[in-house]
């Protein structure tokens, strides 16, 4: 069966301050994987999302990158952290499947890291 | 681009039957799926439309009209875990088979 894991669950950081969160997807191949933010009470965002090693797409300018090293590993970075850099940051997964093609298509979401800068 | 709309807050109580509504604007359309988020805890998928009509599973439901750019999610014999937050997502053109979200519905289930 297919698991996801992201770490770390709660990370206090300072302004300024490097960030670099990991998630990594076990049993299976090939899935796109996304990083998405969600603000207190608010709906979730696309930060990034990645179709394969190395191919990464960003869906809104901001202070943050990804990688994709290996095909089940995703990492989110931050060279200097900001206050509105807080959040709930929530890694997924899915298979990857043709981009016109009507069909459920399930994101899996890993448990999340909630990161507070101040 | 996308945008979805969601009423920001139901309240119901334990055995009532609920509605949750969404409408969408999107460029492309490849799908509209539900997800169930928990406090402090991660989404998760509870139904997907890609076509018009209605998709049942279990005590949940969900409709889609295409041509109304409009679905809802219908929860009944609610209970009170179901208190929660619920989204509904399209998945429009673009690659990644990425999905846009709505703002979220938050659900109260009362005694």
């Amino acid at each position: 069966s297919q698991t996801i894991h992201q770490w770390p669950a709660t990370l206090v950081q300072p302004v300024g301050s490097p960030l670099s969160l990991e998630c990594t997807v076990e049993g299976t191949s090939n899935p796109n994987l996304y990083w998405y933010r969600q603000a207190a009470g608010r709906g979730l965002q696309l930060l990034f999302y990645s179709v394969g090693i190395g191919q990464i797409s960003s869906e809104v300018p901001q202070n943050l990158s990804a990688s994709r090293p290996q095909d089940r590993q995703f990492i989110l970075s931050s060279k200097k952290l900001l206050l509105s850099d807080s959040g709930f940051y929530l890694c997924a997964w899915s298979v990857r499947q043709g981009v016109n093609y009507i069909a459920k298509n399930i994101q899996y979401f890993g448990a999340g890291t909630r990161l507070s800068v101040l | 681009g996308q945008s979805l709309e969601q009423p920001s807050e139901v309240t119901a109580v334990e055995g009532a039957i609920v509605q949750i509504n969404c409408t969408y604007q999107t460029s492309g359309f490849y799908g509209l799926s539900w997800y169930q988020q928990h406090d402090g805890g991660a989404p998760t998928f509870l139904s997907y439309n890609g076509l018009d009509g209605l998709e049942e599973t279990g005590r949940f439901s969900s409709f889609l009209s295409r041509s109304d750019s409009y679905g809802y999610l219908l929860l009944q014999e609610l209970q009170m875990k179901d208190s929660a937050s619920y989204f509904c997502a399209v998945r429009g053109t673009g690659g990644g088979n990425k999905l846009t979200f709505g703002t979220g519905t938050q659900l109260k289930v009362e005694l």
